[in-house]
């Protein structure tokens, strides 16, 4: 069964610092990971996805198969930036999408 | 340009009440889920459709039924509302999943059960 794990439910920052979400996933076969992320009052939309190799608001995420992880960075956080982060997964071409148990980020002036 | 609409927006039920959450999406998607969101717990697949006439159970379907007669239409049903229900839903849509496809979630469904 495929599982997503994000270990951190609240990260506190200062603007302007570095910020980094943590995503743990298991799954045997060829997943496809995302970050959603859900500002406060709005519905809840695609920031990034590994496919991609994209960088989304400044916020980047590198696959890494051998730890199973998908981590969420930007160097430089803004108080924009303060929402509900998602990290999701699927299998290639699959019909469920698993997400993680979310972090709240919070930028502080 | 709707996108996916939920209604209602907030809903309150006693015990044992029944209820159809509405999802409609017009942008002729064939896969369609309904998702639960809790504390600490993400979002939870309920069930999902990958087409019209086609239905499947997601992670956590007890207590809820679907069906899906039409592309644009996924209505979620409660058949006896549970307090442990309370929650809030969510609809998404997506062309599929899998690469290159966005999942387009509407605005969210609060539902409180007493």
């Amino acid at each position: 069964a495929q599982r997503v794990t994000q270990p951190e439910k609240l990260l506190s920052v200062f603007k302007g610092a570095p910020v980094e979400l943590k995503c743990n996933y298991s799954y045997s076969g060829s997943p496809e990971l995302f970050w959603y992320v859900q500002y406060s009052r709005q519905r809840l939309q695609l920031l990034l996805r590994h496919i991609s190799r994209e960088s989304i608001k400044g916020f980047t995420a590198d696959l890494n198969k051998g730890e199973t992880s998908f981590h969420l960075k930007k160097p430089f956080a803004q108080e924009e930036d303060s929402a509900m982060y998602y990290c999701a997964l699927t299998e290639a071409a699959g019909n469920k999408l698993t997400f993680g148990g979310g972090t709240r980020v919070l930028v502080k002036p | 340009n709707a996108g996916v609409t939920q209604t209602p927006k907030f809903q309150v039920l006693k015990t044992g009440q029944s209820m159809t959450l509405q999802c409609a999406q017009d942008m002729n998607h064939e896969y369609m889920s309904w998702y639960r969101q809790d504390p600490g717990m993400g979002l939870r697949l309920i069930h999902y459709s990958v087409g019209a006439g086609i239905t499947d159970q997601g992670e956590v379907p007890n207590g809820y039924n679907v069906s899906r007669s039409t592309t644009e239409d996924f209505p979620l049903r409660l058949l006896s509302a549970a307090p442990s229900q309370t929650s809030v839903y969510f609809c998404a849509s997506s062309r599929g999943l899998g690469s290159g496809n966005t999942i387009y979630f509407g605005e969210g469904s609060w539902l409180t059960v007493v």
